[in-house]
Formats: structure tokens, sequence, C-alpha cells
């Protein structure tokens, strides 16, 4: 069974531009949540999306969104990029609710100049 | 709110065995996971604890106790290979969610 994957795994954009991130789960997992890794505050928790719907939002700034088709892909979409927002994005999926396993990605990595 | 704390880094020496803590502080709590990441990869899974005790996989065993909000990774027979961040999560409560709320992350340096 293939694994998540995520592109693009690599990407530099300049402030105030957005962009946007794709993450496909594991086949017939319905559950995507995204994370943002920084060295400094470690692993942060964006949002989670099952079965289309946003089911929960961490605390980031309306500059960040996300969608889920009805495929289970996932974008996430993070608009006016500052500098801070330079992370390795994660996302992770799950069958359904309330797994305690997930399974990540391998990440894209964003550097914004 | 949760939060969860843990070493920032430990070093040990191939063949040992090393302990990993992790205290949290949860309003509400499902279990205790345990994942590793290497540099420059993704976080994969290792281990569970719903219960208080004692989980064992493989070299690897976790354990919780709830009433000292309390949980440790520990790896026996340490090998190179196991050098790498590991992170204590607890999954929000509730209703039926995946959000995870992740520890600060302990940095194992394993040396020959």
């Amino acid at each position: 069974k293939a694994g998540v994957t995520q592109t693009p795994r690599y990407l530099i954009k300049t402030r105030g531009q957005q962009v946007t991130l794709s993450c496909s789960p594991i086949s017939g997992h319905r559950s995507v949540s995204w994370y943002q890794q920084t060295p400094g505050q470690g692993l942060q928790f964006l949002f989670e999306y099952f079965s289309e719907t946003q089911r929960n939002k961490g605390n980031f700034p309306g500059r960040f969104s996300g969608r889920q088709f009805s495929n289970s892909r996932s974008e996430m979409n993070v608009s006016t990029l500052e500098l801070g927002d330079s992370a390795l994005y994660l996302c992770a999926s799950s069958f359904g609710g309330g797994e305690y396993e997930q399974y990540f990605g391998p990440g894209t990595r964003l550097t914004v100049t | 709110g949760q939060s969860l704390e843990q070493p920032s880094e430990v070093t040990a020496v191939e063949g040992a065995i090393v302990q990993i803590n992790c205290t949290y502080q949860t309003s509400g709590f499902y279990g205790l996971s345990w994942y590793q990441q290497h540099d420059g990869g993704a976080p994969t899974f290792l281990s569970y604890n719903a219960l208080d005790g004692l989980e064992e996989t493989g070299r690897f065993s976790s354990f919780l106790s709830r009433s000292d909000s309390y949980g440790y990774l520990l790896l026996q027979e340490l090998q190179m290979k196991d050098s790498a961040s590991y992170f204590c999560a607890v999954r929000a409560y509730g209703g039926a969610t995946n959000k995870l709320i992740f520890g600060t992350g302990t940095l194992l340096a394993v040396q020959p």
C-alpha cells in the first residue's frame, strides 16, 4: 500500500506570495491532518479534514486555509507569505476518527525569502 | 489547554538503555503516543498507551501513569540508527478527532 505523498517536496517563495501544498493520503484513509514543524515551535496542528469537512482547526491566522476533495486528497494554502511561515509542512492520514496512529508524509519544506 | 514537556536532548552509547520522559497537562486524555523522526524524515508511529502500565514492542517500550501525568519511552540495546528525535503526543480531547498535540521533542544522539 502506498504511503502518504506530499507535493512539492521543496518550495521557495518570496514574502507576500501565496502557496498551495498538496497531500494524498493512504488509500482508504478519510482523515487528513496538517502540521507545521519549526525548530522553535516544534510540531503544531494546523487543521484536520474528514470527508471534505474541516473537523478541527489549530491556532493559526486566517492566512492558512485548507480543503479536502471527494477522493480524500487535501490541499493547504497560505496567502500573503511571511518569513515566519518558513517551515516543514507535514500531512498525516488515518482511516477515520479517533485512531491513535497517524501516518505522516515526508513533508513540504517551504522557505520564504 | 494541553502541554507536554520532554527533555530537549539525550545522549547514550550503543548497546545501552535510554529513557525519554514526557510529562503532560491536559484537560482530557485519551492516551499517550510516541513518534520517531529522523532528520529530514517523516514522523513514524512507535507506540501508544491508553491505560497505565508498560507496553512493549521489540526493543522499544512505553509506560504511562495517568495519576502522575507522566509517561516514558524506553529504548533498549541502542543502535546508531536510533539517533533521531522522539515526540510524545496526545490526541486532543472531545469527540472524534485526530488532532494531535505534540511534546517539545527529544533529540537522541547514540554514540559508538
